[in-house]
């Protein structure tokens, strides 16, 4: 079946603007994480979503990242005013159920100049 | 001082090697015990899961999880160069949602 899947893959912006990273999960899972890679680092847990609301989001770095799953399905991060701190690799996961395996997607590459 | 350490590499070796990677961790609260894959811009892909300590086997994959130590290792026996990438620990509470990995060991494997 269809893994996790991100859009878009790649995305450059210029330092200031706002951009929104999307996540469409193996259908079905309920829990959603968002985690943020950096080169040469490991994913750096950003949030957790149970269905619609969000558990734990205590891996946002600041107020100018916010994440919403509306219909407990896909999932949108929201990147105000982006700076050059921000480029990284966004990765998304979902799993069946909390506490289970976690299915990661391919990432967004973010390359804010 | 890192939750979770691992040594970034790069690893060489040639194929058929026994491969050991390792990392330590601080917090004794850790229950679960993880490794993954990632091949160059894909993202990780779950290989072992370990509750607590002891050993567990899976094909050429033998994980291990020393908790007195706080210290896990991963062995990848008959080593193959499509085994070429990177390999993340990773681990968490129990009853948490927050997975926290190490940065990562960069492996090649020479044919």
């Amino acid at each position: 079946g269809a893994g996790v899947s991100q859009t878009p893959s790649n995305k450059v912006t210029e330092k200031g603007k706002y951009v929104e990273l999307r996540c469409d999960p193996i259908s079905g899972h309920t829990a959603l994480y968002w985690y943020r890679q950096s080169l040469g680092q490991g994913p750096e847990f950003l949030i957790y979503f149970q269905g619609t609301g969000a558990a734990d989001d205590s891996g946002l770095p600041n107020d100018r990242f916010f994440a919403v799953r509306p219909e407990g399905s896909v999932s949108t991060l929201k990147i105000q005013r982006t700076e050059r701190g921000d480029s990284a690799v966004y990765l998304c996961a979902s799993s069946p159920r909390a506490q289970e395996t976690q299915y990661f997607g391919p990432g967004t590459r973010l390359l804010v100049l | 001082q890192k939750e979770v350490e691992q040594d970034p590499g790069p690893l060489s070796v040639p194929e058929g090697a026994i491969v050991s990677l390792n990392c330590t961790y601080s917090n004794s609260a850790f229950q679960y015990f993880m490794w993954y894959r990632q091949y160059s811009r894909k993202g990780p892909e779950l290989l072992m899961y370990t509750y607590s300590s002891g050993n567990k086997e899976d094909g050429r994959f033998t994980a291990q999880v020393d908790k007195s130590s706080k210290y896990i290792s991963l062995f990848i026996r008959d080593s193959q160069p499509s085994d070429s990438a990177t390999y993340l620990c990773a681990m968490k509470n129990t009853g948490g949602f927050k997975t926290i990995f190490g940065a990562g060991t960069r492996l090649f494997v020479k044919a």
